[in-house]
């Protein structure tokens, strides 16, 4: 069955560091999804990546979609104590099924 | 109004109980999803509706029964619970994905924390 992994499963950075974290799926996706989810929170939606080698801004977000449509990545610039929390990716893999497989997330801690 | 709302917020059960989980969207949308987090993993899909339809089940055990009486509500029958169940169920909603490679973003509601004893 399809697989998302995401590294690092943690990270820790003092304030104003940068941040990535990478998203891998062991088969091609059609679309893929970011979400954070904040401590004692539920997932909010970030952002959809469709193309392939796409690559979307917001502020000092910015997330990659790979050329093989099997691996993405979000990286933040110059990290905020309201970065906190737990990033997902989630992979679509087509059809009318409105089905997402999420990865395995990275909890980003934030030191001021 | 973008809210996905969930009742109730905490629930602790019995391994003899049964419970409800409900959840309510007024956004429109007619996909909606079930999952469940365990804590420090990710959301794990249960059941999929369109159209008040269960489109998808992932397996789920039996002990679990969904319900959609209607285009906003969606409900989580439990019976027979075991412990390894404890864990937030999370409700989501969004557009109909119609096959394209594009999806639909999913709107989540708070969740309800479950504790099965």
């Amino acid at each position: 069955g399809q697989q998302v992994m995401q590294i690092p499963q943690y990270q820790h950075v003092q304030e104003g560091e940068d941040f990535t974290t990478y998203c891998n799926s062991s088969t091609t996706l059609s679309n893929i999804q970011w979400y954070k989810q904040r401590p004692g929170g539920h997932p909010v939606f970030l952002i959809q990546l469709v193309k392939s080698g796409e690559v979307k801004k917001q502020k000092r977000l910015t997330f990659q979609f790979g050329e093989a449509k099997k691996n993405s990545s979000l990286h933040i610039t110059a990290t905020q104590t309201t970065d906190v929390g737990t990033y997902f990716c989630a992979g679509g893999y087509g059809g009318a099924t409105n089905k997402l497989i999420f990865g395995t997330g990275t909890l980003l801690a934030v030191q001021p | 109004d973008t809210e996905v709302t969930q009742t109730p917020k905490h629930l602790v059960m019995g391994m003899t109980n049964k419970k409800s989980l409900k959840c309510e969207q007024h956004m429109g949308h007619r996909a909606m999803y079930w999952y469940k987090q365990k804590a420090k993993k990710p959301p794990e899909l249960m059941f999929v509706y369109s159209y008040e339809k269960l489109s998808i089940n992932e397996s789920v055990p039996s002990r679990f029964s969904p319900e959609c009486p209607n285009s906003s509500l969606l409900n989580l029958h439990l019976h027979a619970l075991q412990p390894e169940d404890s864990a937030l169920y999370l409700c989501a909603s969004s557009q109909v994905d119609m096959g394209l490679s594009s999806y639909n973003e999913q709107f989540f509601g708070p969740g309800t924390r479950l504790t099965v004893l």
